[in-house]
């Protein structure tokens, strides 16, 4: 049962337009929801988290929208760079409600990969 | 350097020979976990610690064990390794699991590619 999913495998981009990458999930106690970007032969690396209690968070570059009533969250990335092109992971975490020892688990979607042509 | 590393990075097995993945970290973090990636699986956790002696199974943990006995290392043993888990492992490690942003989320590190033949 994959409670978080990212439906599309990869995304290809221009150089200066919009990444948008989705993720949806099912489970109604995950409390946070974070990303990961990954290079190849290198670890993820954390990009950016929104508390579900929020529809917006934006650092820079990056902004990851939330829907909670859809189910839904999305990382835009504007512009888009070629040194963007990476793995992103959505990533959910196990709020307190979820109960005893699943507090703070995280479950990771499949993954989209992302290339950013010049 | 802030970092959590694994050895070795890429290892070409034989089914049913033992074999161990080291992970450490120098950032005293009381949480490590382990992870595979596989294609269309995402990142899926085999084990996890919360502090020395005190380990937990993952959503994938048949076939592997872990120990910690030290607050910087967590291994990864596979006693009798068979072709399913040709897989990329990463370790990652937090000051504590609920961790959410900042630099209290998840380390991970560059990953060690298992192939078991």
């Amino acid at each position: 049962d994959q409670q978080v999913k990212q439906n599309s495998p990869s995304l290809s981009v221009q150089e200066g337009r919009i990444s948008i990458l989705n993720c949806d999930y099912t489970n109604s106690m995950f409390d946070y929801f974070l990303w990961y970007k990954k290079y190849p032969a290198e670890g993820p690396t954390f990009l950016i988290s929104i508390s579900s209690i929020k529809d917006k968070n934006e650092d820079g570059r990056f902004t990851v929208f939330l829907n909670k009533s859809a189910k839904h969250l999305s990382l835009h990335i504007v512009p888009s760079q070629p040194g963007d092109s990476a793995v992103y992971f959505c990533a959910a975490r196990l709020g307190l409600g979820a109960g005893g020892t699943s507090y703070g688990k995280l479950t990771f979607g499949q993954g989209t990969i992302l290339t950013v042509h010049p | 350097e802030a970092q959590v590393t694994q050895n070795p990075r890429y290892l070409i097995t034989v089914t049913g020979k033992k074999l161990t993945v080291t992970c450490s970290q120098n950032m005293n973090h009381e949480y490590m976990s382990w992870y595979r990636q596989d294609p269309g699986l995402g990142l899926r956790q085999i084990y996890y610690s919360m502090n020395v002696e005190v380990t937990d199974k993952g959503d994938v943990p048949e076939g592997y064990k872990v120990s910690r006995k030290e607050k910087r290392n967590f291994p990864l043993i596979l006693e009798s390794p068979s072709p399913n888990q040709t897989s990329l492992y990463f370790c990652a490690s937090s000051l504590f699991r609920q961790a959410t942003s900042g630099a209290n989320v998840l380390t991970f590190g560059a990953g060690s590619r298992l192939t078991v033949l």
